[in-house]
């Protein structure tokens, strides 16, 4: 089965600064690679996703960085706002032949004004 | 993408009770799954629900705890049953379309037993 590790636990960035969360993975699938941003109150809501045959995917001020060899991806997140703050998870498909993701411990992001 | 509602959105009951989720989409999806979160913690799945079959649980959760149905492919029920306060979390339904990567969760309904 699939296991997923994700770090820092939790992230303090002044506005303006970069994020970056890191997940690594244990076994190779090729499905999607999807990052979550969850609010306080609300359920996680799809953010961005990277097939693994691709080494980088930037969406606005969000990059996700794949390195498949190392089974290691990260979320980038440039400029940094306030409103950023929330909750982060990545995600790895499962290897047992099932759609299910396989999702990170989450990344508590707190953006300072 | 698909819209999901959710009711109770939350709900306070008594140790020893059942309480019935339901989850509704906008759309026909492929695959509903069923999440448990502790506040928080991270996603951890319940269950698939699978349209017109028993769902598939993941280990350690049981069908006599969490019982599930999917009569179609727009909605699907979870049942607590004999709740106890270990069972105070957040529940999502979430979906996917088997073409798709994309993902989508409900809201969530928060339970709290007493």
């Amino acid at each position: 089965q699939q296991q997923v590790k994700q770090s820092p636990q939790s992230l303090i960035v002044q506005k303006g600064g970069i994020s970056i969360i890191n997940c690594a993975y244990e076994n190779t699938a090729f499905d999607y690679f999807p990052w979550y941003q969850q609010f306080p109150g609300k359920g996680p809501a799809l953010l961005i996703a990277i097939r693994p045959d691709v080494s980088e995917k930037k969406e606005g001020r969000f990059t996700i960085s794949f390195n498949k060899s190392a089974k290691q991806f990260s979320l980038h997140i440039m400029d940094s706002q306030p409103g950023d703050s929330a909750t982060y998870f990545c995600a790895a498909p499962d290897t047992s032949g099932t759609y299910k993701y396989i999702f990170g411990t989450g990344t508590r992001l707190k953006v300072l004004a | 993408s698909a819209v999901i509602s959710q009711k109770p959105s939350r709900d306070i009951c008594q140790r020893g009770t059942s309480l019935t989720i339901q989850c509704q989409v906008d759309s026909q999806v492929t695959m509903m799954f069923w999440y448990r979160q502790q506040p928080g913690q991270s996603l951890t799945l319940i269950a698939t629900a699978n349209q017109g079959s028993e769902a598939t649980y993941e280990s350690g959760f049981v069908i006599d705890k969490f019982p599930i149905s999917r009569p179609n492919l727009t909605f699907s029920t979870l049942t607590v049953s004999n709740m106890s306060p270990e069972d105070s979390s957040i529940y999502l339904c979430s979906v996917r379309t088997g073409a798709s990567y994309e993902q989508y969760f409900g809201p969530g309904t928060r339970l709290t037993v007493t």
